[in-house]
């Protein structure tokens, strides 16, 4: 059964960049069937689907392009995880952030969440 | 505005049957996209229901069932207990802006 582990700080002041990362269990990052994937949800954007990378002969990454000038999404496979990191960050970017694994269309399995507020 | 467009609520008693329907268009849902759902509960992550428009993975119990007709999906609750209160959200893929697409979501209140 898959797990993930997200971390990062909770607090990130405007025009920095926004650093997550969410760490597999039961699973590997470089599996040929799963993407792992970042979304975020707030009140007035709703459930958003940030971008995603995986493993098909070579490293793939697919990004929405509603953030596609300022995000990356990088695998670790010495540390099984992968992270986020956005830049240029505004206060529209506080959001409840979540990592999952993608397989056949769907997501199914989640992090935890981690509350991002972009502050002074 | 969220591409998909859910109800933002419904409502039913213990024991009725309630449906939640995610409208989109050609280039998503009816395209031939699939449509999967989730059950967010207060305070925790999304967990996926239905997946490939009509499949449940194990463990969802079968009071929970999806549908797809042309450029439109439905959640089907059947059997209402008072746990299954929580958000609810279609999930797709549209072409035309090559990401998926989420609705905006629907509040179940048990009554």
């Amino acid at each position: 059964q898959v797990q993930l582990q997200q971390s990062g700080p909770g607090l990130v002041k405007p025009s920095q960049t926004l650093s997550l990362t969410c760490a597999i269990s039961g699973d590997s990052v470089s599996s040929n069937s799963a993407a792992w994937n970042w979304l975020r949800q707030s009140p007035s954007r709703g459930l958003e689907w940030l971008g995603r990378t995986y493993y098909r002969s070579k490293w793939r990454s697919e990004y929405s392009v509603s953030v596609k000038s300022r995000i990356s999404v990088n695998p670790d496979t010495s540390k099984n995880q992968f992270s986020l990191q956005l830049s240029s960050v505004t206060p529209e970017d506080t959001a409840l952030y979540f990592c999952a694994r993608g397989r056949d269309g769907y997501l199914d399995s989640w992090g935890q969440g981690t509350l991002v507020t972009v502050s002074p | 505005q969220s591409v998909l467009t859910q109800p933002p609520s419904v409502s039913g008693a213990p024991g009725q049957r309630v449906t939640i329907s995610c409208t989109g268009s050609s280039s998503n849902i009816g395209a031939g996209y699939g449509v999967h759902w989730y059950q967010q509960l207060p305070g925790a992550a999304p967990k996926v229901l239905i997946y490939g428009n009509n499949n449940r993975p194990s463990g969802v119990p079968d009071r929970f069932s999806g549908s797809k007709s042309g450029s439109s999906a439905s959640l089907a609750i059947t059997g209402l207990q008072a746990e299954d209160e929580a958000d609810y959200y279609c999930h797709s893929y549209d072409s035309s802006l090559n990401s998926w697409v989420f609705g905006g979501g629907t509040k179940l209140t048990v009554l």
